[in-house]
């Protein structure tokens, strides 16, 4: 089935380190996207790549980084410089097309500090 | 983008329709409304979107008024799987195509009673 596969579905970090969450698509999309959600809050949006070996920083990139070496592939790593990761990571693509086309998401990976 | 404005809640028979109102009174001409859904714990799901006309798709369909300051979603024989929070949301598309950063607002949580 095509989809975006999001792992782990859980993920505890100790203090100072860094971890990188998975995302990989299998829908041929060009754009992907990183999201934060935090407890009853909206969306907002870390990173996005258009195209391969191209991102911007989205409302929050501080802390995080990310890579597009493939097209399937968009992780995320959140970096000891990132000073509240706790939250629900959500990823998400879409196809460039007539640029109206739907982002469609994850099922997202939950982040806790230990 | 347009500010939306939603129900905090809503409570819906099994069975029945549900209609999910959304006001978006400062929508511009080239902005287009899209509606997502979250379970919890879940990503948000793309429901359907539409610009001025109204829209069906096999989950959903999407009226929107002639002056395009509201719209509605409608479920046409909820079931309990459909409890879940309802965003609308407007998102400008640029001519060039580009494509990002959807904007999350509160939504409306509806429950589906058997």
């Amino acid at each position: 089935d095509g989809g975006i596969t999001q792992s782990p579905k859980y993920l505890f970090r100790k203090e100072g380190q860094n971890v990188t969450l998975s995302c990989e698509q299998n829908l041929n999309h060009d754009a992907m996207y990183w999201y934060r959600q935090d407890p009853g809050q909206g969306l907002r949006l870390i990173y996005y790549s258009q195209i391969v070996n191209d991102f911007q920083k989205g409302d929050i990139a501080e802390g995080y980084s990310v890579s597009r070496e493939k097209k399937e592939s968009f992780p995320l790593t959140v970096t000891s410089a990132q000073k509240n990761p706790t939250a629900f990571y959500l990823c998400a693509s879409s196809s460039q097309g007539a640029g109206n086309q739907p982002q469609h998401f994850g099922d997202g990976t939950r982040l806790s500090i230990l | 983008d347009a500010k939306t404005t939603q129900p905090p809640s809503m409570d819906c028979a099994e069975g029945r329709a549900a209609n999910l109102p959304c006001n978006h009174s400062t929508i511009s001409g080239n902005e287009y409304v899209y509606w997502y859904r979250q379970i919890h714990s879940q990503g948000p799901q793309y429901i359907i979107h539409g610009l001025k006309n109204n829209e069906t798709n096999e989950m959903a369909s999407l009226i929107i008024t002639e002056d395009r300051k509201s719209s509605t979603l409608i479920l046409p024989h909820a079931t309990l799987r459909d409890t879940a929070v309802y965003y609308c949301i407007v998102r400008v598309v640029y001519s060039g195509g580009s494509n990002y950063k959807l904007t999350f607002g509160k939504g409306t949580l509806l429950t589906v009673n058997p």
